[in-house]
């Protein structure tokens, strides 16, 4: 496996449901990093692990909790989401927390709330 | 402040043709300016980036012209192909950030 991997591809939940996301990146990258992209909307970046430590979180409402216990494995935790949250979650890598380098994104997980 | 503006939403060229995209930003702060490329079903993919000291960047078909003074820049696809057809996203990095601001898209459809 190269790159970043997301799993899984698609995810149908309901409101009162517990799910996980997962990625991993096979980069070597020391940063990793969960966006969320909407239908015309830009690109929403939900928080930043450098070195397995959170160095971003962009007032994301608490039903999510992210976990980064390597630097090579991120999880999105998911619960009590609503309708809106439905969207394509994307994580990325790079090789440090710094913007200027570039991001190695994963293909995502489709999220549908009922 | 923080905001990139993306246009057109969507753009349609015959193969061949010369698709260009602009963005337009308030923050003197940002320093650097990436393009990435999204195929369905793909995550985006860092395309071709540019700092504010160059008025032009070339790799291979793809052309990024900069405005400092009108603080814009654009996205210029030469020789367009149908496999070109993608989203495209500008974005915005203030230095010392670790946050990318995101355009909202263009959506490209080259026909053959």
């Amino acid at each position: 496996e190269t790159g970043v991997t997301q799993t899984p591809r698609h995810l149908v939940m309901g409101m009162t449901n517990k799910k996980s996301l997962k990625c991993e990146q096979h980069l070597g990258h020391n940063a990793m990093y969960w966006y969320k992209q909407s239908a015309k909307k830009p690109l929403e970046l939900m928080f930043v692990y450098s070195l397995e430590e959170r160095v971003e979180n962009n007032s994301v409402p608490s039903r999510f909790s992210p976990e980064c216990p390597n630097s090579s494995h991120l999880f999105l935790h998911l619960h009590t989401l609503q309708p809106e949250d439905s969207a394509l979650y994307l994580c990325a890598s790079s090789p440090t927390g710094y913007g200027y380098s570039p991001l190695h994104f994963g293909n995502g997980t489709r999220l549908t709330v009922t | 402040q923080q905001q990139v503006k993306q246009s057109p939403q969507s753009l349609i060229v015959q193969k061949g043709g010369i698709p260009i995209i602009n963005c337009a930003y308030e923050n003197t702060a940002f320093d650097y300016f990436p393009w990435y490329q999204q195929f369905p079903g793909k995550g985006p993919a860092l395309l071709i980036a540019i700092r504010p000291d160059v008025s032009e960047k070339k790799e291979g078909r793809f052309t990024i012209s900069f405005n400092k003074s009108a603080k814009q820049f654009s996205l210029h696809i030469m020789d367009s192909q149908p496999g070109d057809s993608a989203t495209y996203f500008c974005a915005a990095l203030q230095g010392g950030s670790e946050k990318l601001v995101f355009g909202k898209g263009t959506k490209l459809t080259v026909n053959p």
